[in-house]
């Protein structure tokens, strides 16, 4: 059991540039997740998937979002036109997902975005 | 709908002192409710959970929480604080069964300091 891990851990980006979060899950954990975290705040829910079924997506997430887990694998955030706005430490967290009931979810250590 | 509440952003106590950071819940649904913690530009750890089978958790590290349903309180305490314990806390609820959504619904965070 390695953790959830992200790449990258910082990125920095000009406004109007696309930027693309990975996140690879605990290993056999069926659920994954994605958050975001501005500063002073606790994260906030963007969107979640059951295997590659993304289940439900916050409004957070506007049209310039995209997030994708093709294999039931690993997962990735597509950004585009960044604006400064989407400076914030997005987070990805994974659950195993088998039960009726919510199981607990593990988190990455994150990706902070920097937008200039 | 679910939302937290964390009385006091920042808690500062000695060492040696006595730990206890609040947190009010709401929520429609049988709730599950966790206590995370964050140190500096990392992710978040989990502390302890509420998932109905004991009022009473106990966590990592010595700290424990104790859900008070006619209270909608689940406050976090540790009988001794140590250096080592500085560092951001979040509480957060999410529904107890799948079918009403996976998402942690989270507080904005207290940030603990120990002085020595």
């Amino acid at each position: 059991d390695t953790g959830v891990s992200q790449d990258p851990r910082h990125k920095i980006t000009k406004r109007g540039q696309n930027v693309t979060f990975r996140c690879d899950p605990i290993s056999e954990h069926n659920r994954l997740y994605w958050y975001r975290q501005t500063l002073g705040q606790g994260p906030e829910f963007l969107t979640y998937f059951q295997n590659e079924a993304q289940l439900e997506k916050s409004r957070l997430l506007s049209d310039r979002f995209s997030a994708e887990r093709p294999k039931g694998s690993f997962s990735t955030l597509e950004i585009q036109r960044t604006e400064q706005g989407d400076s914030a430490m997005y987070l990805c967290a994974s659950s195993l997902g088998i039960s009726t009931t919510t199981d607990t979810q593990y988190f990455g250590p994150g990706t902070r975005l920097t937008v200039l | 709908a679910q939302s937290v509440t964390q009385l006091g952003s920042h808690v500062s106590v000695s060492e040696g002192a006595l730990v206890l950071l609040r947190c009010n819940y709401s929520s429609s649904v049988p709730p599950y409710l966790f206590w995370y913690v964050q140190y500096p530009n990392q992710g978040l750890q989990l502390l302890l959970k509420y998932t109905s089978a004991a009022t009473l958790v106990k966590g990592i590290n010595g700290f424990e929480a104790e859900f008070k349903k006619s209270e909608t309180s689940f406050h976090l305490t540790k009988p001794s604080a140590h250096m080592s314990d500085a560092a951001e806390y979040f509480c957060a609820v999410t529904a107890r069964f799948a079918e009403y959504g996976n998402k942690l619904v989270f507080g904005a965070g207290t940030i603990l300091r120990v002085k020595s």
